[in-house]
């Protein structure tokens, strides 16, 4: 499975942009680059993917470099509510015999 | 609320108990998963369901048994556990089993093994 290198941990204040990048040196063409974040006591919660081209959605948008071998999931400003840990996961289209292969992810402080 | 639910939410059980986990889905997937998550631990893919059928197993130990009967439907039993296997145990599940689609997790049961 192609993997993803995340910083441990990064903090920002309420109500700034908040940028998390990931990198996945090995990634392969059929490869979706998945993000999921985590709050303390609860299950992982979907945030976004994408294939090539920057997603947005109402949580968060996803900028993928042009050679895909990065990206950065954009929180456009930071509450309480978004410290957790975040996840950057990838996932061929083709999925036989992949998994969702999670790493220790970025662990995301928000200080008021 | 994710569409996933789980029961229980916490389950203490010893050594030589016989329990079972339930997930029920409400948003029509086909595809199901059970994960561990371990204090300090990344997530652990344990089983993949797709349409009923198994079609993942990661070297998991036979004292966990999963059981889909239908789409919506997701169970692990257990048995003789041992208490490393103490965990957070979470239920997912996604349109179909490729990576076009996303999960969505339950809220977890929270297992102690005495």
């Amino acid at each position: 499975d192609a993997k993803t290198t995340q910083p441990n941990s990064m903090e920002s204040n309420e109500e700034e942009p908040v940028h998390l990048p990931c990198n996945h040196s090995t990634i392969s063409g059929t490869d979706y680059i998945h993000w999921y974040r985590q709050l303390p006591s609860q299950g992982p919660e979907y945030v976004i993917h994408g294939l090539t081209s920057n997603v947005n959605n109402r949580m968060a948008s996803l900028a993928i470099a042009e050679d895909r071998k990065s990206s950065t999931l954009i929180l456009h400003r930071a509450t309480l509510r978004d410290a957790a840990v975040y996840y950057c996961i990838l996932r061929p289209w083709d999925n036989y015999g992949q998994n969702f292969v999670f790493g220790p992810g970025t662990r995301l402080s928000v200080l008021p | 609320e994710t569409g996933v639910t789980q029961t229980p939410r916490h389950l203490v059980m010893g050594m030589t108990n016989k329990k079972s986990l339930k997930c029920e889905q409400h948003l029509g997937h086909n595809a199901m998963y059970w994960y561990k998550q371990s204090a300090k631990k990344p997530l652990e893919l344990m089983f993949v369901y797709s349409l009923e059928e198994r079609v993942e197993n990661n070297s998991v130990p036979s004292r966990f048994s999963p059981e889909c009967p239908n789409s919506s439907h997701l169970f692990l039993h257990l048995h003789t556990l041992q208490p490393e296997d103490s965990a957070l145990y979470l239920c997912a599940s996604s349109q179909e089993w490729t990576g076009t689609y996303e999960q969505y997790f339950g809220p977890g049961t929270r297992l102690t093994v005495t």
